[in-house]
């Protein structure tokens, strides 16, 4: 099974509301990545969480990792339609990031 | 700055045939990622590289595909002798070593007839 597996599997929201996904893994990380991805279009990197972190902020996303029990959560606030996308969480943990299966979120205006 | 660059964006080829797949890093990135993904599913890591290196090809069928970073041009993703399952978007990323950020391009969509 997948490293990191996101959750929930899809999201539909106003415009307006906040956001929340949230990302589970199983082994140990070097650190923490979430991307988005427009349909048809490649990732964005939107914040890296180091595993000594514990928060981060970047204008409306806040990250939040737990390392004791391996979970990560990210929150887009005041969402807009352009939010809509799907969201990724990687795991590095040597040569390579292991993606999860993504949380797609719809903002409706 | 240009981004990652990948072309073609869309490949079309019949079973049988051989793809090849074109990467331009960033500027100033010498490691490359090659990742797979399948409609609504998260990509999967293939293989890395570092000019002139391959560094771990775990991810990528032992058979049929290949990758090189040549120390000049592009890096190249091939594979040969495609069949129906090999259908699927494949990405390209770089960054600057191994602990920044991957860029990723807007990948190029495989089908195969």
């Amino acid at each position: 099974s997948q490293q990191g597996e996101e959750d929930p599997q899809a999201l539909s929201i106003q415009e307006g509301e906040n956001a929340t996904m949230n990302c589970s893994y199983k082994t140990s990380i070097n650190n923490l990545q979430w991307y988005r991805q427009n349909s048809g279009r490649g990732l964005v990197h939107l914040i890296l969480i180091r595993s000594n972190e514990r928060e981060k902020h970047s204008g409306r996303l806040r990250v939040t990792l737990d390392t004791s029990k391996k979970s990560s959560s990210l929150l887009i606030t005041a969402s807009r339609a352009a939010d809509t996308a799907s969201y990724f969480c990687a795991t590095s943990a040597g040569n390579m990031l292991t993606f999860g299966g993504g949380t797609r979120l719809m903002v409706k205006p | 700055n240009a981004g990652v660059m990948q072309n073609p964006r869309h490949l079309v080829r019949r079973r049988g045939q051989e793809a090849r797949l074109r990467c331009s890093p960033m500027k100033g990135h010498s490691h490359v990622y090659w990742y797979r993904q399948l409609p609504e599913e998260g990509l999967k890591f293939m293989v890395y590289l570092q000019k002139e290196n391959i560094i771990d090809e775990s991810g990528m069928p032992k058979e049929r595909f290949s990758a090189e970073f040549p120390k000049e041009g592009p890096s190249i993703l091939r594979i040969q002798q495609v069949v129906r399952g090999d259908s699927a978007a494949y990405f390209c990323a770089s960054s600057r070593d191994r602990e920044q950020p991957q860029h990723f391009g807007d990948g190029t969509r495989l089908s195969i007839l």
